[in-house]
Order: C-alpha cells, then sequence, then structure tokens
C-alpha cells in the first residue's frame, strides 16, 4: 500500500523565482491538503483540493496556488518567492467519504529561498 | 479561526517517568483532537485521535483526555522510553463537508534521557 510521496526532497531557489511542488496521495484516497511548516513551527494550513478543485483555503497570499489532478495526485505553485517562504511544504491526504478526520502526511520538501 | 496554544515547548524527562503535554483550543466547533509526533527530519505520524463525544482514549503508553467545557486535552505518556524522543503537535479540527482542517500547535519538544 503505497503512502504518501512528494517530489522534489529538496529544493534552492532564488527570490523572484517560481516553484512546483508534487504529491501523489495515499492510495484510495481522494483528498490532498498542503501545508507550510516553518523551522520550529507546527504546519500551517495552505488549501486542500478535492475533486480537482479548491475546497478550502488558508491565510496565504495569491502567490501560493495549486491543481488536483484525475488521478488525485497535486501540485503547489508558488510565484515571486520570498525568503519567508523557505520552509518545510507538506503534502497530506485523506478520504472524504470516511469522514474520519486522520491525515497522512508525506515527507516533504524542503525549499530554500535564498 | 481556530487557536491552538500548547505547552511546554520544551519538556526533558528521564527514561520511565510520565510526560504531560497540555494545549488549550479556541473554536468551540472544534470536534476532533489528533495528536502527530514528528522526528527529526521526517513526516508528522498520527499516535492518537479523540472526538469530542469521549473524555478520555488510551492507546498502551499513550492517553489523552478531553475537557470540553475547558477547552483543552491533553497527552499522556507513561514508561516514557528514548524512542519517544520527539516533536510532538496536537491540533484542533471541525468537520466541513466530511472533511477535518487541522489547526497545530507550535510543538513540543521531549527529550527522554536514558
Amino acid at each position: 500500500d503505497a503512502g504518501v510521496t512528494q517530489s522534489p526532497t529538496h529544493l534552492i531557489k532564488t527570490r523572484g523565482q517560481q516553484v512546483t511542488l508534487r504529491c501523489s496521495p495515499k492510495s484510495g484516497h481522494d483528498t490532498v491538503s498542503w501545508y507550510q511548516q516553518a523551522l520550529g513551527q507546527g504546519p500551517q494550513f495552505i488549501f486542500q483540493y478535492y475533486e480537482e478543485e479548491e475546497r478550502q483555503r488558508g491565510n496565504f497570499p495569491d502567490r501560493f496556488s495549486g491543481h488536483q489532478f484525475p488521478n488525485y495526485s497535486s501540485e503547489l505553485n508558488v510565484n515571486a518567492l520570498l525568503l519567508g517562504d523557505s520552509a518545510l511544504y507538506l503534502c497530506a491526504s485523506s478520504l472524504v467519504d470516511r469522514g474520519s478526520g486522520e491525515q497522512y502526511f508525506g515527507p516533504g520538501t524542503r525549499l530554500t529561498v535564498t | 479561526g481556530e487557536n491552538v496554544e500548547q505547552h511546554p515547548s520544551t519538556l526533558s524527562v528521564q527514561e520511565g517517568d510520565s510526560a504531560v503535554i497540555k494545549c488549550t483550543y479556541s473554536d468551540s466547533a472544534s470536534n476532533y483532537f489528533p495528536w502527530y509526533k514528528q522526528e527529526l527530519g521526517k513526516r508528522p505520524q498520527l499516535i492518537i485521535d479523540i472526538r469530542s463525544n469521549v473524555g478520555e482514549k488510551k492507546d498502551q503508553r499513550i492517553a489523552v483526555t478531553l475537557n470540553k467545557t475547558a477547552k483543552h486535552f491533553s497527552l499522556h505518556i507513561t514508561e516514557t522510553q528514548p524512542e519517544d524522543s520527539a516533536v510532538y503537535f496536537c491540533a484542533a479540527s471541525s468537520s466541513s463537508g466530511g472533511s477535518y482542517i487541522p489547526t497545530f500547535g507550535r510543538g513540543t519538544s521531549l527529550i527522554v534521557h536514558p
């Protein structure tokens, strides 16, 4: 049973650049959520995708956008990168119909902006 | 929106001692409270969760208690072992259309000394 996978593992970008992170959900899951985890902090919710649409969004600017594909995988795009965007980006998958609330996290992508 | 406070930020115990981590939340609509363990460089993993219709839940050496009136919940680890050393996050969430978006605390770094 494949768990949540993310790519790439690490990424170094320069201020002003754009980045795309990818996530494949746990087998059988249909919902993908993205989180930003700054060093020494808890994960902060960016947005959630279900049925290829953004369902909910946290307090993040429009520079953060996403997409979900028919196979439930998802991308997180960040434009005009700032130094403050340096963080671990976590993807979590869940199953809406199950309604259990349990989310399975991927290993994360460590983004460094210089 | 929901606000979750977590204390202490660091907890140092001797092997075999008990450890208690406390969290408070602000949104009375929250009804699902998961706890995650995150080892250094790894993904957060769900270790136990509790729903608002119960006051306590146990799983071997781990237990969680919930006081809805006071809006606080706690994680109890008994007979701590060095492998329990990690960062622990509490979270609070409510269901929206079958999905849950957890708001996380800032984490507690638990150090278990052999």
